[in-house]
C-alpha cells in the first residue's frame, strides 16, 4: 500500500526556476524520506528529515516537514536541466519503505 | 563494491519459464530489500533480509516468487513460472542495518519482460 502521496504528479519549469513538490502521508513516522529516479532505474537517496524536525538543507534542496498535517515538501532552488527526474517520498511501514507515486520534474533549458 | 549491483539489467522471458535476478548489495550493509516497479502499481516492497534470514517477507505476491540470501552478501529473487503481470522492473537495495532510520541504497535494477 502507498503511504505517501506527491503532489502534483507532474511539473515542468525552465531552468533557474525554483521547484516545489509536496508529499501527503497517513500514519504517524520516524522520518521521512525523498528519493530521486532517472529514467526509471534506480532511485538516489536525497535528504531524510527526522520527525522531531521542522526544516532541513542539502544544497539546493529544502526539505520541510510538518508532523501535525501529515505533509512534507522538496524544494529544489535555481533548477538545472540534470534535475529532471522522478522525485518520491517514502516513509518506512515495518520494514518496507512505502513510496508515493512520484512527482515528474522536467526542467527546461 | 562501491554500490549495490543487480543482474542482469533486461531480461526477456516467455511466459510459465522461470528466471533469476540476482542482487549485490554494498558490502558490509546487513539488510536487503526487494521491492517491484510497475506502471500500474507504483514501487512496492517484497521481502527484507537482515543477514540471510527474511523476518518480512509479506510484499511477495504469490508463491511463485521466492528469494534467498547467503553469507550475508549476494541476494536472488527467483519468479516460477513467470506471467505476463510480473513485468516490472525489480530494484534491490540495501542499508547497514534493518532500523527504521537508515536510508537505502538502490540499484539499477533488472528490467523483466515476460512475453
Amino acid at each position: 500500500s502507498q503511504q505517501g502521496e506527491e503532489d502534483p504528479q507532474a511539473l515542468s519549469i525552465q531552468e533557474g526556476e525554483n521547484a516545489t513538490m509536496n508529499c501527503s502521508y497517513k500514519t504517524s513516522i520516524n522520518n521521512l524520506q525523498w528519493y530521486r529516479q532517472n529514467s526509471g532505474r534506480g532511485l538516489v537517496h536525497l535528504i531524510l528529515i527526522r520527525s522531531n524536525e521542522r526544516e532541513k538543507h542539502s544544497g539546493r534542496l529544502r526539505v520541510t516537514l510538518d508532523t501535525s498535517k501529515k505533509s512534507s515538501s522538496l524544494l529544489i532552488t535555481a533548477s538545472r536541466a540534470a534535475d529532471t527526474a522522478s522525485y518520491f517520498c517514502a516513509t518506512y511501514s515495518g520494514y518496507a519503505l512505502n513510496f508515493g507515486k512520484g512527482t515528474s520534474l522536467l526542467v527546461t533549458p | 563494491g562501491a554500490g549495490v549491483s543487480q543482474s542482469p539489467s533486461n531480461k526477456v522471458t516467455e511466459k510459465g519459464k522461470d528466471v533469476e535476478l540476482r542482487c549485490d548489495p554494498i558490502s558490509g550493509h546487513t539488510a536487503l530489500y526487494w521491492y517491484r516497479q510497475s506502471l500500474g502499481q507504483g514501487l512496492e516492497f517484497l521481502i527484507y533480509f537482515q543477514g540471510n534470514s527474511a523476518p518480512d517477507k509479506s510484499g511477495l505476491p504469490s508463491d511463485r516468487f521466492s528469494a534467498e540470501r547467503t553469507g550475508g552478501s549476494v541476494s536472488t529473487l527467483t519468479i516460477q513460472r513467470t506471467q505476463q503481470e510480473d513485468s516490472a522492473v525489480y530494484l534491490c537495495a540495501s542499508s547497514r542495518a534493518g532500523t527504521l532510520d537508515n536510508e537505502q541504497f538502490f540499484g539499477p535494477g533488472t528490467r523483466l519482460t515476460v512475453l
